[in-house]
């Protein structure tokens, strides 16, 4: 079993839609927690910081439910600049432990 | 977020040389950096972590030997790939961690596209 599963994807929705993603960690011990999104060819982005309460930024809800050990990310009023890869990102140790990538999931957005 | 630089964005060499690569932290400083490798439509994998002043810890199968790092200051790693072969070409990113961060964000340079012929 993987340490970070992803949806596989890929997602393909028509402008406006809501879609979520899904992301499950095997490691208890995780501390942190993001989402990262990649376009193609470039270097993965921050998206955001997933945090206990769960948190918003825009049309992007993210939420964490640990006693489940998974991580959502919800994408309201798809926009065609949200097609990307979205990468689920679990760390855990110290400051200078190293983070497990899952394998993304591929989102394209149809207008 | 933090911003990372990576150098140079691309490079094309032939079979048998040396590449360096370099990865700053430009706004903040890093005592850890890491190094990905990236082959198309497949997800990051992670070669190696960079620790400032002492020596890196290399992902099981990837050659030390081969994949030299340096991390001599707060702000700058460095990877060289050793007689670089065509089965090297990929993408290579590095990513940093802030030390002032609280959440444990890396953030990422632009990537370098090796190709070697």
């Amino acid at each position: 079993r993987k340490e970070v599963e992803q949806d596989p994807g890929p997602f393909n929705v028509p402008e406006g839609a809501t879609v979520a993603f899904n992301c499950t960690y095997s490691n208890s011990a995780s501390q942190s927690f993001f989402w990262y999104r990649q376009d193609c060819r470039k270097e993965p982005k921050l998206l955001m910081s997933v945090y206990s309460s769960g948190n918003e930024d825009g049309r992007f809800t993210a939420q964490l439910n640990r006693a489940s050990q998974y991580i959502s990310l919800l994408i309201r009023d798809s926009k065609l600049s949200d097609s990307a890869t979205y990468l689920c990102v679990v760390n855990w140790g110290t400051n200078a432990g190293k983070s497990t990538f899952g394998d993304g999931t591929t989102l394209t957005v149809k207008p | 977020g933090a911003v990372v630089s990576q150098h140079p964005s691309r490079v094309i060499c032939k079979s048998g040389t040396s590449v360096k690569i370099e990865c700053r932290s430009l706004d903040f400083q890093a005592t850890t950096m890491f190094w990905y490798r990236q082959f198309p439509k497949q997800s990051l994998m992670l070669m190696a972590t960079s620790n400032e002043g002492s020596k890196a810890t290399y992902e099981q199968g990837v050659e030390k030997d081969k994949f030299l790092i340096n991390h001599a200051s707060l702000t700058l790693s460095t990877l060289t790939v050793t007689s670089a072969h065509p089965e090297d070409s990929s993408f290579y990113i590095c990513s940093a961690r802030d030390v002032g961060g609280t959440y444990n964000e890396q953030f990422f340079g632009p990537g370098t596209r090796l190709t070697v012929l």
